[in-house]
């Protein structure tokens, strides 16, 4: 089992759109949790981190339930600027290594 | 302040060659990580190393792969006799001195070096 999980997508949603991304991972004990963003062939950017108690940031909300070891991200309003890949990250613990899911692929179409 | 230089940003090397890739972290940062992206994959941990140290090298391959960052000059990393399945990208990140310790500092990724093995 692959230690974090996404679907991959693509999703493809018009303007305005809301869209939800999931993710899982496996180990219970990680203490981190982020969201970072991916556009095509660039690096890997922080967009949020993730919080327990949730975390908002203008259009985008990142929500963490330990219990079931999940994560989500959710985008209201959707722009063509947000067309990227997002990749849910986990950190297990100690040093700063992050363990990244495959990635979830978002198109925002006019 | 410049951020997380990479170089080259893109490397072609046939079968058999050594690739050598560089990594500038920014400024006042002291520590530094790896990370490959297979095409069509998310980004896999490799090593994280401070300035003469390696911290963690278990995402690291058991052979051909090694990594430094020396006391003066960038960090780098090295691939042994390449194979086609070492075709990637490879990014570095860095974060500053104190990370893990007092919790999560972000990492900031470099551009990416390509690596095209033919």
């Amino acid at each position: 089992r692959k230690e974090v999980e996404q679907d991959p997508g693509p999703f493809n949603v018009p303007e305005g759109a809301t869209v939800a991304f999931n993710c899982t991972y496996s180990n219970s004990a990680s203490q981190s949790f982020f969201w970072y963003r991916q556009d095509c062939r660039k690096e890997p950017k922080l967009l949020m981190s993730v919080y327990s108690s949730g975390n908002e940031d203008g259009r985008f909300t990142a929500q963490l339930n330990r219990a079931s070891q999940y994560i989500s991200l959710l985008i209201r309003d959707s722009k063509l600027s947000d067309s990227a890949t997002y990749l849910c990250v986990v950190i297990p613990g100690g040093y700063n290594k992050l363990i990244f899911g495959a990635g979830t692929r978002l198109a925002v179409h006019p | 302040n410049a951020g997380v230089m990479q170089n080259p940003r893109h490397l072609v090397r046939r079968r058999g060659q050594e690739a050598r890739l560089r990594c500038s972290p920014m400024k006042g940062h002291s520590h530094v990580y790896w990370y490959r992206q297979l095409p069509e994959e998310g980004l896999k941990f490799m090593v994280y190393l401070q300035k003469e140290n390696i911290i963690d090298e278990s995402g690291m391959p058991k052979e051909r792969f090694s990594a430094e960052f020396p006391k003066e000059g960038p960090s780098i990393l090295r691939i042994q006799q390449v194979v086609r399945g070492d075709s990637a990208a490879y990014f570095c990140a860095s974060s500053p001195p104190g990370s893990g310790a007092k919790g999560f500092y972000e990492q900031y990724f470099g551009p990416g070096t390509r690596l095209t093995v033919t």
